[in-house]
């Protein structure tokens, strides 16, 4: 069954360094999305993708690259971690059209030490 | 005004009760709306569209009013199990990308 999957499930870390957090989708969707959820914000979205090679900022982006070199897989990458982004970050696909149903993966819990 | 806004519960409610939660969206251009369900510390899970002819998914009745820039969803004959935080979720934001409100709780008790 197709799936999209996250990992990992969990990561602490300390502030200032670089991390990625993995997403790989097996739906074939063009469509794939990075967000973060915290308590009082609901779902913000951070970065999303149209599709190989492409990449776009999403409402809280600071702090915040992908990229996008296969259908599959949009990496996350935090590039010099702060406390501000200890969140539960979700990663969604969806097919070609906005507004088609997403499909969210399990979710990483991050905390930044 | 925030794009998506819902009550943020939380609901209480017996099981076999009726519960309706509404939501209110900014944008008058948006062009999809939908309900998602996400439960403790899991990922949301698309629970139905909402169409404006209003749609009806079992015991879930979803309704959208234009004029008024609100959805609804009706749940009927609460169980246990409907327990959850419900998202109300509008296409057509500025960013032409999904916007989710911050959800509303909903606790059945036995």
């Amino acid at each position: 069954d197709a799936e999209i999957t996250q990992s990992p499930r969990h990561k602490i870390t300390e502030t200032g360094r670089q991390v990625t957090l993995a997403c790989h989708q097996t739906w074939n969707h063009n469509n794939m999305f990075w967000y973060r959820q915290d308590l009082g914000h609901g779902l913000r979205l951070i970065h999303y993708s149209y599709g190989v090679q492409d990449t776009n900022k999403g409402e809280v982006s600071d702090g915040y690259s992908v990229s996008r070199s296969n259908t599959e897989d949009l990496p996350l990458t935090l590039e010099s971690a702060a406390s501000s982004q200890t969140s539960v970050y979700f990663c969604a696909s969806s097919e070609l059209g906005s507004a088609n149903e997403q499909f969210f993966g399990p979710g990483t819990r991050l905390t930044v030490l | 005004r925030k794009e998506v806004e819902q009550d943020p519960g939380p609901f209480n409610v017996p099981e076999g009760a009726t519960v309706a939660f509404n939501c209110t969206y900014s944008n008058s251009a948006s062009q999809s709306f939908f309900w998602y369900r996400q439960d403790c510390r899991k990922e949301p899970k698309l629970l139905m569209s909402v169409y404006s002819s209003g749609n009806e998914d079992g015991r879930f009745t979803a309704q959208l009013n234009r004029a008024s820039q609100y959805i609804s969803l009706l749940i009927r004959d609460s169980k246990l199990s409907d327990s959850a935080t419900y998202l109300c979720v509008v296409y057509g934001g500025s960013q032409g990308n999904l916007i989710f409100g911050k959800g509303t709780k909903l606790s059945v008790k036995p």
